[in-house]
C-alpha cells in the first residue's frame, strides 16, 4: 500500500465551487505539504505543517487554505475554485526529526483537478 | 527565489553521460534531487549537504559547491530508465525548513 495516498486523484469542477482536497500518510511523519505543479513552472510550495497546530504559507497560498485534522491528514480547500487553479497537486510527507536538512520529503501520487 | 536549473531539457543515447545543475542567488544549506516520470510522483534520489561530501549511488552522483552556490547531479552512463524529469530543491538554513525547488530539467534517453 502507498505511504502517502491523496483523493481525489481526478477532478473537474466549474468556477466558482468549493473544492477540497485530501491527502493521507501512514508513515507517522510530522511534517506534511501541499504543492502545486505547472508544466514549465516546477513545484510551487502552497501551504505546510509542523504538526497540527502549525501551519505555515508557502509561496503561493493565496485562494487556498489548508486543515491538519490529525498528524496523518492534511487537506487543501479551494474555497471559490477559478480556471488558472487547473494544475496537478501534490502532497508531501516528512519526518520532522533530527537535522530538518536531511529530511527526505515522500510525495503522494498527485491530484489533477480541471476547473472550467 | 527558485534555484535555476540547467539545462532545461537533454537528450541522449543509452550510456551517454549528463550533468545537470542547480543554482541558487542565496546561501544554500542543502540541495535534495527529485525525478519525476511522466504522470508519477517525484521519487527522492539524494541529498547534499553544505559542507558534505559529494554523493552518488548506482551510476548517479552530485556534488555541492558552496562557493558557487551550486549543485550538480552527474548521470554516467545513462540507462533508459532515466529519462524522466529531475528536480533541484533547495533549503536555505534557518528555523523555517522548507525547500524551494526549480522548474526542473527534462532528460530523454533514447535507445
Amino acid at each position: 500500500d502507498a505511504d502517502v495516498t491523496q483523493t481525489p486523484r481526478n477532478r473537474i469542477t466549474k468556477t466558482g465551487k468549493r473544492i477540497m482536497l485530501e491527502c493521507s500518510q501512514t508513515k507517522g511523519h510530522d511534517r506534511m505539504y501541499w504543492y502545486r505543479q505547472d508544466p514549465g513552472l516546477g513545484l510551487r510550495l502552497i501551504y505546510y505543517s509542523f504538526d497540527v497546530k502549525d501551519i505555515n504559507k508557502g509561496e503561493i497560498s493565496d485562494g487556498y487554505s489548508v486543515s491538519r485534522q490529525a498528524q496523518a491528514k492534511f487537506s487543501l480547500s479551494l474555497e471559490s475554485a477559478i480556471p488558472n487553479q487547473t494544475a496537478l497537486y501534490f502532497c508531501a510527507s516528512a519526518l520532522g526529526a533530527g537535522d530538518l536538512s536531511t529530511d527526505t520529503q515522500y510525495f503522494g501520487p498527485g491530484t489533477r483537478l480541471t476547473v472550467l | 527565489q527558485q534555484p535555476v536549473q540547467s539545462p532545461q531539457a537533454v537528450i541522449l543515447r543509452e550510456g551517454e553521460d549528463a550533468v545537470i545543475n542547480c543554482s541558487s542567488s542565496k546561501a544554500l544549506y542543502s540541495v535534495h534531487w527529485y525525478r519525476q516520470k511522466h504522470g508519477e510522483a517525484p521519487v527522492f534520489l539524494m541529498i547534499l549537504l553544505k559542507g558534505g561530501e559529494q554523493k552518488g549511488h548506482d551510476k548517479i552522483s552530485a556534488s555541492f559547491n558552496e562557493k558557487k552556490q551550486q549543485s550538480s547531479l552527474y548521470l554516467t552512463a545513462s540507462q533508459l530508465s532515466y529519462s524522466g524529469t529531475y528536480f533541484c530543491g533547495t533549503e536555505n538554513g534557518g528555523s523555517n525548513y522548507k525547500l524551494t525547488f526549480g522548474k526542473g530539467t527534462l532528460l530523454t534517453v533514447n535507445p
